[in-house]
């Protein structure tokens, strides 16, 4: 069965660096799309990033544009999300997700996320 | 990318019908097919309800329809149960390669 898993959340400080990880099994990893997004603590539902199936093309939100990075390594099947300069308002629940459609525009696989805190 | 419109609350009776509206613009939901609805239980990963505006996936009960008029998307559970409870979101294709999302909706089954 299709499963994704996230890791690599935690508290960090404004201004610093972290890195999420999302391992995928169940399904050719290489041959989808996959999106993050994610859920500020009580909050809505944000799209951050999607990467093609290749990893050749990356498309982010503009909240976090020039400032998180999407990639992926189909080897491992693990998808990944550099963030970069982190604002407390990126403290929230990142997903990652399997994308699908012609537009990529749906997601019909999601992990259960996991939580980044920025706080001094 | 600008949030879609959704109303906060709705809420219905057991085996009565509700609506939730999605409303966009002409450069996402007012353009696009690619509309998507997304239920989510505290605690819970979202889960895929509809997509392109009126499919289901596979798994999901008949009871759970949806539509689309000019900007606004429309998300309909009929026969409404316990279970239902729940937070829905809309989400909408904007084109190049981006999504937006709506608020949210909080469906109370009284």
């Amino acid at each position: 069965q299709v499963q994704l898993l996230e890791s690599g959340g935690g508290v960090v400080q404004p201004g610093r660096s972290l890195r999420l990880s999302c391992a995928a099994s169940g399904f050719t990893f290489r041959n989808y799309a996959m999106h993050w997004f994610r859920q500020p603590p009580g909050k809505g539902l944000e799209w951050v990033a999607l990467i093609s199936y290749d990893g050749n093309n990356q498309y982010y939100g503009d909240s976090v544009k020039g400032r998180f990075t999407i990639s992926r390594d189909s080897s491992n099947n693990t998808l990944s999300l550099q963030m970069n300069s982190l604002r407390a308002d990126d403290t929230a629940i990142y997903y990652c997700a399997r994308a699908r459609g012609v537009t990529r525009a749906h997601s019909d696989y999601w992990g259960h996320g996991t939580l980044v805190t920025v706080s001094p | 990318q600008s949030a879609l419109t959704q109303p906060p609350s709705a809420s219905g009776s057991p085996g009565h019908s509700v609506t939730i509206s999605c409303t966009g613009t002409s450069s996402d939901v007012g353009h696009y097919i690619y509309v998507s609805w997304y239920q989510q239980h505290p605690g819970q990963a979202p889960r895929l309800m509809i997509y392109e505006f009126n499919k289901r996936p596979s798994g999901v009960p008949a009871r759970f329809s949806g539509s689309k008029s000019g900007n606004t998307a429309s998300l309909t559970v009929s026969g409404l149960q316990t279970e239902d409870e729940a937070d829905y979101y809309c989400s909408s294709y904007a084109g190049n390669n981006t999504l937006v999302f709506g608020g949210g909706t909080k469906l109370t089954v009284l």
